[in-house]
Formats: C-alpha cells, sequence, structure tokens
C-alpha cells in the first residue's frame, strides 16, 4: 500500500540552528500539505502546495520557516534559526487534488528543540 | 470560519465496553466530517468521513459515527472497545480543502 514518506523521523538541534524536514507524497498526488502538531494539541495547517504552487501559507511563520515543492513531488520544510518554541510534531500530507477531501498523512518528523 | 470542539480530553473505558467520543462543530457553510486515529509517535490515519448521504457513518477497527446537523455533532462510536483502540482520536471538519482539527480526545482502555 501506498505511504508518504517522511525524514528524519526524529530531530533535535539546538536553538537558532537551522533544520530541514523532508516528504515524499503518495505517487500521483497533486497536493502536499504540511502541518504542526504541538504536543497536547490537534494539527495545524502551515503550508498546502498543489503541484509545485502554494495554495496556502497564511499561517506560516515567514521570517524563519520556509517550504518548498520544485518539481510538484517531494518537499522540504526549512526552520531557520530554530527557536524552542519550535518543538512539535511536523506532519506531512497528501491528496489526490485540492478538494479531494482525503488526505493521507506520514509518520511525521519529532522536533525538539534545546 | 469553521471549528471543532472536541469535549473530552480524555476517555477512560474498561475493555469490552462501549465507547463514545463526542465532537460539535461550527460553520457557516456545508460541511464534511473526519475521524481521524494518532497511535504514539505516528502520523494520523482516517477511520472515517462524512462527505453526504447516510448519517451513520461506518469506519475502521469496528468504528461508527452519526452526523447530527440539528446539533452540529459528529459523534463517534464503539459498541466495545479493545486495548489496542488506546490512542489520540482527532475530529475534523473541511468547508472545502483545508482541515480544522479538534484538540483531540485520549481514549485509555484498561484491561
Amino acid at each position: 500500500e501506498a505511504e508518504v514518506a517522511q525524514s528524519p523521523r526524529y530531530k533535535i538541534t539546538e536553538k537558532s540552528q537551522a533544520v530541514a524536514f523532508w516528504c515524499d507524497p503518495i505517487s500521483g498526488h497533486a497536493t502536499l500539505y504540511w502541518y504542526r502538531q504541538i504536543l497536547g494539541q490537534g494539527p495545524e495547517l502551515l503550508v498546502q502546495f498543489q503541484d509545485e504552487s502554494v495554495v496556502d501559507d497564511s499561517q506560516l511563520p515567514k521570517d524563519r520557516f520556509s517550504a518548498e515543492r520544485l518539481k510538484g513531488v517531494d518537499s522540504t520544510l526549512k526552520i531557520q534559526p530554530a527557536e524552542l518554541g519550535d518543538s512539535a510534531m511536523y506532519l506531512c500530507a497528501s491528496s489526490l487534488s485540492t478538494g479531494s477531501y482525503e488526505q493521507y498523512f506520514g509518520p511525521g518528523t519529532r522536533l525538539t528543540v534545546t | 470560519a469553521q471549528s471543532v470542539t472536541q469535549l473530552d480530553s480524555q476517555v477512560p473505558v474498561f475493555e469490552e465496553a462501549p465507547v463514545e467520543l463526542r465532537c460539535n462543530y461550527s460553520s457557516s457553510v456545508s460541511v464534511y466530517l473526519f475521524w481521524y486515529v494518532q497511535y504514539p509517535n505516528q502520523g494520523l490515519q482516517l477511520l472515517l468521513k462524512y462527505l453526504s448521504g447516510s448519517t451513520l457513518v461506518k469506519g475502521i477497527n469496528g468504528f461508527e459515527a452519526e452526523f447530527n446537523k440539528s446539533q452540529t455533532s459528529f459523534h463517534l462510536r464503539k459498541p466495545s472497545v479493545h486495548i489496542s483502540d488506546t490512542a489520540e482520536y482527532f475530529c475534523a471538519v473541511s468547508g472545502g480543502d483545508k482541515l480544522i482539527f479538534g484538540t483531540g480526545t485520549r481514549l485509555q482502555v484498561f484491561p
């Protein structure tokens, strides 16, 4: 069964350092999402791509976060510099297209900033 | 704007007992409703969804949910839980494409 891949699964970094997460969606899925899930809360959308274009990045802290999906397939989310408050689970999801409603989630990357 | 309220942060229950996890939503437009399950240090797995049609929706692992438009609710139920159902459960609403999640309910099943 096709799955969304994410790496690394766990990342520990010191504050002020740069960190990057990678996501490979299910083959053929045009829409890709990055969510942040703080411990004890539900996921919150950071950015949504349709192919290589950003559809929604209204909740992305653009002073330190960036996301790209250059060829419309895999995607990278970067934080520079990391802050203590960035400690969270970062989840990637994909769907066939915008409006297909069913999103498939990857295993996530657990980030700890010390 | 849509929002989701999960009324219980934790639900303890004994194995083989029935369980209901409550979810209420608010929206000014037609909604699509979802329940996801998350096991420790894993991503979210879709349990079931309501898009249209029958208000009683059956999902995986023996779970079901009922869409009640007048009460703006979408409660999740299972007639007999197992130890393996211990996990975090999230209700989510979508008015189009963006998913809005609740804060989650921790289901703890005891032997």
